[in-house]
């Protein structure tokens, strides 16, 4: 069964740091998401991404952080300076045009700001 | 803005029938969906319903939709130890448009 693959699995990282969250979405797929879900709360939608542009995003998604899709395989979180309350698992996900419904999920990163 | 309320914590019995429940305010709700997560894992879509329909069967699993009350249940028939896990009730009011999650109800099945 094709899946969505997420590195690193736990990504440990300094308060004021850079990071990027990598994602390999299903290869057919042409919709591509990113939600997190801080410890004990709700996942929440972060930004939703098609035809190499930000489709739709929440208010979480701020200038400090950004989504690429460099090479066609790969889909990028970066946050420019990370935030002790960044601290969370951070899904990527994606979908097709047809017949899906719903979205196929990574298994996450466990991002930890210290 | 939309809002999905599920009970935290249900156990139940080997064997017995697990029912999870899930109330979302927004009548515009297209597509009701439940996810699994079971632990160190992502996301797993287990079925979806439109606001259509009222019930949706799949194998062990029963989506009850209550349109009127804004009211989803996920009915599982024959609970078995492997279906521990977290279970999510999310809502979306497009096919691709974002999801609005609750914080997901953690099922316990004990032998």
């Amino acid at each position: 069964e094709p899946e969505v693959t997420q590195t690193p699995s736990h990504q440990v990282t300094q308060m004021g740091q850079e990071v990027i969250l990598r994602c390999v979405p299903i290869s057919n797929h042409l919709y591509f998401y990113w939600y997190r879900q801080i410890l004990g709360q709700k996942v929440e939608f972060l930004v939703s991404f098609y035809n190499n542009e930000i489709s739709e995003k929440s208010e979480i998604f701020d200038d400090q952080f950004s989504v690429e899709r460099p090479d066609g395989s790969n889909f990028t979180l970066k946050i420019r300076s990370t935030k002790l309350e960044d601290s969370a698992m951070y899904f990527c996900a994606s979908s097709a045009e047809a017949e899906h419904y719903g979205y196929t999920f990574g298994s996450g990163t466990r991002l930890t700001v210290v | 803005g939309e809002d999905v309320e599920q009970s935290l914590f249900l156990s139940v019995r080997e064997g017995d029938s697990s029912v999870i429940n899930c109330t979302y305010t927004d009548s515009s709700s297209t597509y009701l969906y439940w996810y699994k997560q079971e632990p160190g894992a992502g996301l797993q879509l287990l079925t979806y319903i439109f606001s259509n329909m009222d019930m949706k069967q799949d194998q062990r699993l029963t989506v009850l939709l209550n349109k009127k009350d804004k009211h989803l249940s996920l009915r599982i028939a024959d609970t078995q130890t492997g279906d521990s896990a977290i279970y999510f009730c999310a809502e979306s009011m497009r096919r691709y448009s974002t999801l609005t999650f609750g914080k997901g109800t953690m099922l316990l099945v004990s032998p």
